[in-house]
């Protein structure tokens, strides 16, 4: 199983420019996470999908917008792109049929906005 | 507000020698605490977890203690190896569900040989 894929691995955007990250999970989790990495910072939310046809804003969602296109694919949407979000970006996903369980994430995309 | 942290940013030992890695959680109503290990260039891998009803978990060289008293969680890397040289995240998820679970900033473990 290839787990979490994202893609693309590496981007490169002028202000202004717009771009999604995909993301896909071969895991048939439920739900699925985008979060951002800053230095120093721990993982931050963007938005999330608890279920397939579901999305919801996390603890950072301006500037951005999501697709839960199937149960396999929740992509990230950066329609007019900003300095400020200049990041790497995560997706994973996570089963939570039952109780509180681990994330899986995929490797992450460095994203450098000039 | 909500948050966990950690004690040490960096954390540097000596191949063969234990490591401790401390976090400081402040939400009372966490329940469920996993600890994830970052390589570089690659995304969070989960290590080990542990519920609120429990206090010491153990896996392949790895123990998770959990102080719900002072709000403290540790993670103990037995005999540490070169490889296990990453960063390594604290993450608390409240009794609220998955959805909102908050990760500490990390500590960087170096391993000397």
């Amino acid at each position: 199983n290839a787990g979490v894929t994202q893609t693309p691995k590496f981007q490169v955007l002028k202000t202004g420019q717009s771009m999604t990250l995909q993301c896909a999970q071969d895991m048939n989790h439920n739900s699925m996470y985008w979060y951002r990495q800053d230095p120093g910072m721990g993982l931050r939310l963007i938005y999330y999908s608890a279920s397939e046809g579901t999305t919801d804003k996390g603890e950072v969602p301006n500037g951005y917008n999501v697709s839960r296109l199937n149960k396999r694919e929740f992509s990230l949407r950066l329609e007019s792109a900003a300095p400020s979000q200049t990041s790497v970006y995560f997706c994973a996903s996570r089963d939570q049929q039952g109780l509180n369980t681990e994330a899986f994430f995929g490797q992450g995309t460095r994203l450098t906005v000039v | 507000g909500e948050s966990v942290g950690l004690h040490l940013p960096t954390l540097s030992v000596q191949e063969g020698d234990n490591s401790i890695i401390n976090c400081a959680y402040s939400n009372s109503a966490s329940d469920y605490f996993i600890w994830y290990k970052q390589e570089s260039g690659k995304g969070p891998q989960f290590i080990i977890d542990i519920r609120s009803n429990m206090d010491k978990r153990q896996g392949q060289r790895v123990t998770v203690l959990l102080n719900k008293t002072v709000k403290h969680l540790s993670l103990q890397i037995a005999a540490t190896q070169p490889g296990d040289s990453a960063v390594y995240f604290c993450a608390e998820t409240p009794n609220t569900g998955g959805f909102k679970t908050i990760f500490g900033a990390g500590t960087r473990l170096f391993v000397k040989a």
